[in-house]
């Protein structure tokens, strides 16, 4: 298996412009996260998702996100607008209910708001 | 609120030395403690687990503490090597639960001097 694939792995974007990042998770695998990485505030969960149902996105943190799983195999997290505070990387993770808690992490995405 | 808290938030070891990573948790439902390694770049990954029904668990060099009755598990690296050098994370969940996140600790950046 290829693993959980994030893409893209950069983005620069200006400020204002909208934003989709996209994630592949593990075939089989029935949860589905998304999470923000920054120096100031660590890894944060945004909003997460079982059978391709949204169960707690109080992570997120305003309107311009919002985040969709159309199919078992495929998520997007959006942003619109986009603003420089939103810089950071975000990672999308899967596991399955079955793995014991583990959950498998992408690459991440580097998005940089200019 | 954070529910797993995590220290120290940086640490320098020199090669050989042990690195000891502390965590504490809240919640009781619990059970299921992992530690995560991310490399620069790379998403994180599972390094090691421990369930509460157990108070230590090793593999190789690196081995869980865990003591259920003060809520704490800690990570101990031992003859800590440069290619240690990572952020760790810890993490909780609950196993097999409609509510399948992980909650993580803020990370902890260990450097290994050679």
């Amino acid at each position: 298996d290829a693993g959980v694939i994030q893409s893209p792995r950069h983005e620069v974007t200006e400020m204002g412009q909208e934003v989709t990042l996209r994630c592949k998770p593990i075939s089989g695998h029935d949860y589905l996260f998304w999470y923000r990485q920054t120096m100031m505030r660590g890894l944060e969960l945004l909003i997460y998702f079982n059978n391709n149902v949204p169960i707690d996105d109080s992570g997120m943190p305003e309107d311009r996100f919002s985040a969709k799983m159309p199919n078992a195999s495929f998520s997007t997290l959006k942003i619109q607008p986009s603003e420089p505070r939103d810089s950071a990387v975000y990672f999308c993770a899967s596991r399955n209910r079955d793995s014991g808690g583990r959950a498998f992490f992408g690459q991440g995405t580097r998005l940089t708001v200019v | 609120q954070q529910q797993v808290k995590q220290s120290p938030q940086s640490l320098i070891v020199q090669k050989g030395g042990i690195s000891i990573i502390n965590c504490a948790y809240e919640n009781t439902a619990f059970d299921y403690f992992p530690w995560y390694q991310q490399f620069p770049g790379k998403g994180p990954a599972l390094l090691i687990a421990i369930r509460p029904d157990v108070s230590e668990k090793k593999e190789g060099r690196f081995t869980i503490s865990f003591n259920k009755s003060a809520k704490q598990f800690s990570l101990h690296i031992m003859d800590s090597q440069p290619g240690d050098s990572a952020t760790y994370f810890c993490a909780a969940s609950r196993r097999g639960s409609t509510l399948g996140r992980l909650y993580f600790g803020r990370g902890t950046q260990l450097t290994v001097w050679p």
